[in-house]
Order: C-alpha cells, then structure tokens, then sequence
C-alpha cells in the first residue's frame, strides 16, 4: 500500500526565510507520481508540480524548488525568501502507475499536510 | 480558477437525511475524482470516474454514492448522514484515467451535518 508522510505539522517563519517542507513516501510500485498541492486559507486545493518517478532532476520554479531523492524516498519543497502570501496547508501525494490493466484508475495518496505560517 | 465547479458551496442537514453534492468537471477532462477532507482523517480518495465508468474505489463508505453522467459532470451521494460525515468534500477531474494526471480541484462543499 502507498503511504505518504509529512512530519512537520506546522512550521513558523518569518518572512524572507527559506524554509523547507519534508515529504517521505512509501511505494511498492517501480512507477510512480509524486504531487505538491497547496490550500491557502479559502480552502481551494492548488496543484503546484509533478514528479515521476524516472526524472530525479530537480526544479526549479520562482522561489519554489523541489528535490526529488529515490534513494531515501523523499521529495521536499523549498520556497526561497518566503512571504506572508505563502502561508497555507502544503500536501504531498503519491500516485502509482497501474498500467497494463484496462480498468485501472488512479488515486491521489496525501500526506498530512503542513501548515506553514509565514509572519511579517 | 481551476475550471472545476461544485454546488452547493454550504450544505447544512441533519443525521439521517441524504444529500447530492454536485461537479463539472474543466472542459474536456474525462476523469472526476472525489475526495474528502476531515480534521481526523486528512485528505481521503473516495472514488474515481472515467468517462461515465467508475475506474478507481477509495474507502467510500456503503451509504455512499457516485456517477458520472453521459455529460461528464458527476454528484456524490451521501444518505444515512451522520455526524461523523460533516467534512469538505472536493471533487477533482484531469484529462483521462492515468495516475500521471495533475488534478485540478473544485472548491469543495462543506458539508455539515448537525
């Protein structure tokens, strides 16, 4: 079974600090999908980028990066030089790859979530 | 605006009534997805629709329900309610059925019952 954890349950910072959000997950599957997805205080769930599992590269978008490590079954989110905007619930999710059924599906596995507050 | 649409915003009921929530899917996704989100269970995958056929089961519990309509847009129903299934519900939908898909988020409807 997938599995998804986030240990940090809230992180505090003030602005302009870096800070980074830890994401571990679990998988039996050599094919997999990894999610970020941000829920700002309206509630709405924002996806934010997508890994798979063969491109361990990683990304760069803005002040946001991710670091995708296979080897310890990880992919954290970096936001550099953070700002009050950035405050919100961080989920990470899994998504393994069932290919050769043709009545496969997909589901999206969260993690807990981590409420990052980002003062002024 | 993720292009995904949820009605109703609010819905407040009682233990045992059954309720309909709504989703249109963005323009040419396929594929609904229904989530829940409680304080005690997290973010949970109930079901997973494709093109009118259901395609992936969560823990969606017996009193729940879903379809996806030949127009693609899809309700969720929930009968029996009790207290325990007050909860944000979201609905999500992608392009097809494959696990590469990002899904784009309705708003979600807060469903609580009293």
């Amino acid at each position: 079974a997938q599995k998804v954890t986030q240990a940090q349950t809230e992180i505090s910072v003030v602005e302009k600090e870096d800070v980074t959000l830890d994401c571990v997950y679990e998988t039996r599957d050599t094919t997999y999908y990894l999610f970020w997805y941000k829920q700002p205080p309206s509630g709405e769930l924002v996806f934010l980028i997508r890994r798979n599992s063969f491109d361990e590269q990683n990304e760069i978008s803005g002040r946001y990066s991710w670091n995708f490590q296979k080897s310890t079954s990880s992919f954290n989110f970096t936001i550099t030089a953070s700002q009050v905007v950035d405050s919100a619930v961080y989920f990470c999710a899994l998504s393994e790859a069932r290919m050769r059924r043709e009545t496969s599906g997909s589901r999206l596995t969260f993690g807990e979530g981590t409420q990052l507050t980002v003062n002024p | 605006d993720s292009g995904v649409t949820q009605t109703p915003k609010h819905l407040i009921t009682a233990t045992g009534q059954r309720v309909t929530l709504r989703c249109s899917p963005r323009s040419g996704d396929l594929s609904v997805y229904w989530y829940q989100q409680s304080l005690d269970q997290g973010l949970q995958f109930l079901i997973q629709y494709y093109n009118g056929e259901e395609r992936a089961k969560g823990n969606i519990l017996e009193r729940f329900s879903a379809q996806q309509f030949p127009d693609l847009h899809s309700e969720l129903n929930l009968s029996s309610l009790e207290l325990g299934d007050s909860a944000l519900y979201f609905c999500a939908s992608s392009l097809d059925h494959g696990p590469y898909n990002e899904q784009f988020f309705g708003p979600g409807t807060r469903l609580t019952v009293l």
